[in-house]
């Protein structure tokens, strides 16, 4: 498995501003992938980021909305743009492939808990 | 595409009983199955996967669980409850390069 962190943990936001949420790796990763689980839901999933293209956004999720980047192996990015109260979820970063992962298993961050007021 | 149904909403045991949480998919070749679970304000943690051989697998924190493809289940035990398995549980189906998806979550509470 690998060691995954998450930054912030938790932040409450003005609605209209912008909030980028950092994953980190201890590992090179193939593929990084970023979650929403709003309040009492499950998960699902944004988009599928991978180093040296383009994100792949799932429907209902637009770049505009939710820009990624992917620089390297290790580290990924979302920002969460124009916030408005319905993006208050929580947000979670995984990782799948290369060394740290076989088979089509994800492992988790610890998750980013937004508020937006 | 794979999906994966939860039906139990919130499930409320007694410490020390056994526990058997749900899991049905949908997906028309031998899917990977997943249990995950999240204490609360937690990420989600791996409990056990199943992707091919012995259809009974065993897990982390004492949980296994059995892949029955005739039921197209995936439903995850443990024999004894203990107070800190108190969590939301995820069952997750894959279809391969990393497409998952996830059940609605089974809220677990354990009584003293």
């Amino acid at each position: 498995s690998a060691v995954i962190s998450q930054k912030p943990s938790r932040d409450i936001c003005q609605r209209g501003t912008s909030l980028t949420i950092q994953c980190q790796v201890d590992s090179q990763v193939t593929m990084m992938f970023w979650y929403r689980q709003q309040p009492g839901q499950s998960l699902t999933l944004i988009a599928t980021a991978n180093q040296g293209s383009e994100a792949t956004y799932e429907s209902g999720f637009v770049i505009d909305k939710f820009p990624i980047s992917r620089p390297n192996l290790t580290f990924s990015t979302l920002t969460v743009s124009n916030m408005s109260p319905e993006d208050s979820s929580i947000y979670l970063c995984s990782v799948g492939g290369g060394a740290v992962s076989v088979q089509e298993t994800q492992y988790f961050g610890p998750g980013t808990r937004l508020l937006v007021l | 595409a794979q999906s994966v149904t939860q039906p139990d909403i919130h499930i409320t045991v007694s410490e020390g009983a056994s526990l058997e949480l749900r899991c049905n998919y949908s997906y028309g070749a031998t899917p990977y199955l997943f249990w995950y679970v999240q204490s609360p304000g937690q990420g989600l943690q791996l409990l056990l996967k199943y992707f091919s051989g012995d259809t009974l697998v065993q897990g982390i924190k004492g949980f296994e669980a059995e892949f029955k493809r005739s039921q197209s289940s995936f439903n995850l035990r443990k024999p004894s409850v203990h107070w800190s398995d108190a969590a939301e549980y995820f069952c997750a189906v894959g279809a391969g390069d990393n497409d998952m998806r996830f059940g609605a979550g089974t809220r677990l509470t354990v009584k003293p």
